[in-house]
C-alpha cells in the first residue's frame, strides 16, 4: 500500500480554522470508516485526536473535527491556538489486516 | 491508568540484533492488539504490523518481513520487537501502540514513549 497523501504544511492565525486533507483510494480511505488522526509534537509520541472518521476521544477539544468524502478525509482545527502547532498524521485501514499512514502535515500557527 | 513503557535507547553496530520491549499496564493485556510503528529521523510514521496478544499471531506490513519479529511474554504483559541483521537505515524511533480492532484495524489509543535505535559502526 502507498502512503496516504497529505499536504506537507498548513498554517493559520490564532482563532482561524484550518483543514488538513488526507487522500487515499477506494481500497483504504474510501472503503472503510476507520480513518484516524494523530497529533505529534517534536520528540513526543503521537496522540490520538480523531478516530473512525469523526469521533473524538475523551479529553480532545471539540475544536478538532473530522470528516470524509469519497477517498479524502479531512481534519479541521477551529479556533486555532498556539499549542495546536504540531505535526498531524492520518491513518486508514487498508483491508486484509493492513493499515497505512499519511506522510504527515506540519501545522504552523502564525 | 493505561501505560506502555518501552525500553531505553540502543546504539548498535551493523549486522547485530536488537530487542525492544513494551511493558503494558492498567488494562487486560490480551484484550487489545499491540502494534509497532517506525519513525525514521525527520520522517513520518510507518506502520510495521501488529501482534494478536490473545493468540500470539503476528502480522507484518510489507517491507517488514524477514528481519523483524514480534513476540510476547503474556506473564509480564510485555510485547517485543526484535530486529536482526541491523542496517544503517533501521535507525529510527520505534513505538508500540495499543490498537483497537473492530472489523479491521481501527485506531491506536495509547502509545509507548518510543525507543531510539541507532545503527552505526
Amino acid at each position: 500500500q502507498s502512503a496516504l497523501t497529505q499536504p506537507p504544511s498548513a498554517s493559520g492565525s490564532p482563532g482561524q480554522s484550518v483543514t488538513i486533507s488526507c487522500t487515499g483510494t477506494s481500497s483504504d480511505v474510501g472503503g472503510y470508516n476507520y480513518v484516524s488522526w494523530y497529533q505529534q509534537h517534536p520528540g513526543k509520541a503521537p496522540k490520538l485526536m480523531i478516530y473512525e472518521v469523526r469521533k473524538r476521544p475523551s479529553g480532545v477539544p471539540d475544536r478538532f473535527s473530522g470528516s470524509k468524502s469519497g477517498n479524502t478525509a479531512s481534519l479541521t482545527v477551529s479556533g486555532l491556538q498556539a499549542e495546536d502547532e504540531s505535526d498531524y498524521y492520518c491513518s486508514s485501514y487498508a483491508g486484509n489486516d493492513n493499515l497505512v499512514f499519511g506522510g504527515g502535515t506540519k501545522l504552523t500557527v502564525l | 491508568q493505561v501505560q506502555l513503557v518501552q525500553s531505553g535507547s540502543e546504539l548498535m553496530k551493523p549486522g547485530a540484533s536488537v530487542k525492544v520491549s513494551c511493558e503494558a499496564s492498567g488494562y487486560t493485556f490480551s484484550g487489545y492488539a499491540m502494534n509497532w510503528v517506525r519513525q525514521a529521523p525527520g520522517q513520518g510514521l510507518e506502520w510495521m504490523g501488529w501482534i494478536n496478544t490473545d493468540t500470539g499471531n503476528p502480522r507484518y506490513a510489507r517491507g517488514f518481513t524477514g528481519r523483524f519479529v514480534f513476540s510476547l511474554d503474556t506473564a509480564v504483559s510485555t510485547a517485543y520487537l526484535q530486529i536482526s541483521s541491523l542496517k544503517a537505515e533501521d535507525t529510527a524511533v520505534y513505538y508500540c501502540a495499543r490498537g483497537y480492532y473492530g472489523s479491521g484495524i481501527d485506531y491506536f489509543d495509547y502509545w509507548g514513549q518510543g525507543t531510539l535505535v541507532t545503527v552505526s559502526s
